[in-house]
């Protein structure tokens, strides 16, 4: 399985940035680094994907470790519509398989 | 982005009754689907696998013979939960992927069907 660490739970307030961290030590050279994000009683939605540079997209941005053993999420200002449990994942062309991910919740 | 939508989006049954739920792609053709399945405060967990035209491939612990998967055409895939019991109560979701960008085709998720048997 690819395996995943992320932690349990995080906490941010509305309007500041938000890193969430994940370590993925067993990746493999042609694995890309995905991320999802869920909110309750709702279907995961992708968030951002890469490889090796890191990447921006209207939602977040992925800053992806030289080695490839782990990467962080970046939320620039943290809404309450953010708040869900956030998944990373990485495969190739397997299936995702997903941890427990992180909590985040998110204060006014 | 690409949408995928389950029908129904929940559903009540009676124990010992069978149960169809549907996946489309509505904007792109998915060669590969995966059905998932989600208790309570816990993880998704992968069923199987589906490519077009070919017969399913299940995780270790999911019967093929209870929970029957169909993917006859590029834009649809079944998930049939025979003869269910409330241990099947469960939320059941499904994912698509294109299979024309390379190897980072993204999956991308339905909305799920929950799933209570009585």
């Amino acid at each position: 399985d690819a395996k995943t660490t992320q932690p349990n739970s995080m906490e941010s307030n509305e309007e500041e940035p938000v890193h969430l961290p994940c370590n993925h030590s067993t990746i493999s050279g042609t694995d890309y680094i995905h991320w999802y994000r869920q909110l309750p009683s709702q279907g995961p939605e992708y968030v951002i994907h890469g490889l090796t540079s890191n990447v921006n997209n209207r939602m977040a941005s992925l800053a992806i470790a030289e080695d490839r053993k782990s990467s962080t999420l970046i939320l620039h200002r943290a809404t309450l519509r953010d708040a869900a449990v956030y998944y990373c994942m990485h495969t190739g062309r397997r299936a995702l398989t997903f941890g427990s991910g992180t909590r985040l919740q998110v204060q006014p | 982005g690409a949408v995928v939508s389950q029908h129904p989006s929940r559903v009540i049954c009676k124990s010992g009754t069978s149960v169809k739920i549907e996946c489309r792609s509505l904007d792109f053709q998915a060669t590969t689907m995966f059905w998932y399945r989600q208790f309570p405060k816990q993880s998704l967990m992968l069923m199987a696998t589906s490519n077009e035209g070919s017969k399913a491939t299940y995780e270790q612990g999911v019967e093929k013979d209870k929970f029957l998967i169909n993917h006859a055409s590029l834009t649809l895939s079944t998930l049939t939960v025979t003869s269910a019991h409330p241990e099947d109560s469960s939320f059941y979701i499904c994912s698509a992927r294109g299979g024309l960008a390379g190897i980072a085709d993204t999956q991308y998720f339905g909305p799920g069907t929950r799933l209570t048997v009585l």
